[in-house]
């Protein structure tokens, strides 16, 4: 069974541009959460989508926003970026039966993400 | 305000010790997860639990609802285990809006 698929792994944008990162989950999950890493904030929850519809919001400016397409398969995107937006950029799935707080999580590899 | 305390920072072990990460949190939790990261990001999912106590190999993870803290212990531990260990909690039910810990690197030394 194939895991959680990310893309790009690498990309390298300049401040203003905007970027659209990949996930595919799991064959069967129909949760896809997404996650920002950063040395200096550590990991933070940005959103989380369930049956194509957003579940949840972390607090994160408007420029970050999401979508899940009905394969489960999740967007995210960031527009206008700023250097501060340099990170990696993780994704998770889990099966979603409906009490997701309570399912294991399995993690894509991540999208580096370098702002210049 | 929710939040999770993990301690210690960083902490260096001779293979074969035995190793406890600690973990605190807010009330009103509904899960527990303990995940492992090696260098390169990717991020392993070790234990998720919202009560007691769960193992696997070496690893076992235990959680006190009433003292609101749970921990990672690690026995017998080997380089290979050398990685950062988070926990994340996960709070208002149906969710997986994570908090996380700010994690602890874990050298094991031959």
């Amino acid at each position: 069974k194939a895991g959680v698929t990310q893309t790009p792994r690498y990309l390298i944008k300049t401040r203003g541009q905007q970027v659209t990162l990949s996930c595919s989950p799991i064959s069967g999950h129909r949760s896809v959460s997404w996650y920002q890493q950063t040395p200096g904030q550590g990991l933070q929850f940005l959103f989380e989508y369930f049956s194509e519809t957003q579940r949840n919001k972390g607090n994160f400016p408007g420029r970050f926003s999401g979508r899940q397409f009905s394969n489960s398969r999740s967007e995210m995107n960031v527009s206008t970026l700023e250097l501060g937006d340099s990170a990696l950029y993780l994704c998770a799935s889990s099966i979603g039966t409906g009490q997701t707080g309570n399912e294991k999580l399995f993690f894509g590899s991540g999208t580096q993400l370098s702002v210049l | 305000k929710n939040e999770v305390e993990q301690s210690p920072q960083n902490l260096t072990a001779q293979e074969g010790e035995f190793i406890t990460i600690n973990c605190s949190y807010s009330v009103g939790i509904s899960a527990l997860h303990w995940l492992q990261q090696h260098p390169g990001g990717g991020i392993v999912s070790l234990f998720m639990l919202s009560s007691g106590k769960k193992k696997h190999g070496r690893l076992i993870a235990t959680i006190n609802i009433q003292e609101k803290h749970s921990s990672l212990h690690i026995t017998a531990s080997h380089p290979r285990d050398s990685a950062v260990y988070i926990c994340a909690a996960s709070y208002g039910g149906a969710t997986n809006k994570l908090i996380f810990g700010t994690g602890t690197l874990l050298a094991v030394q031959p």
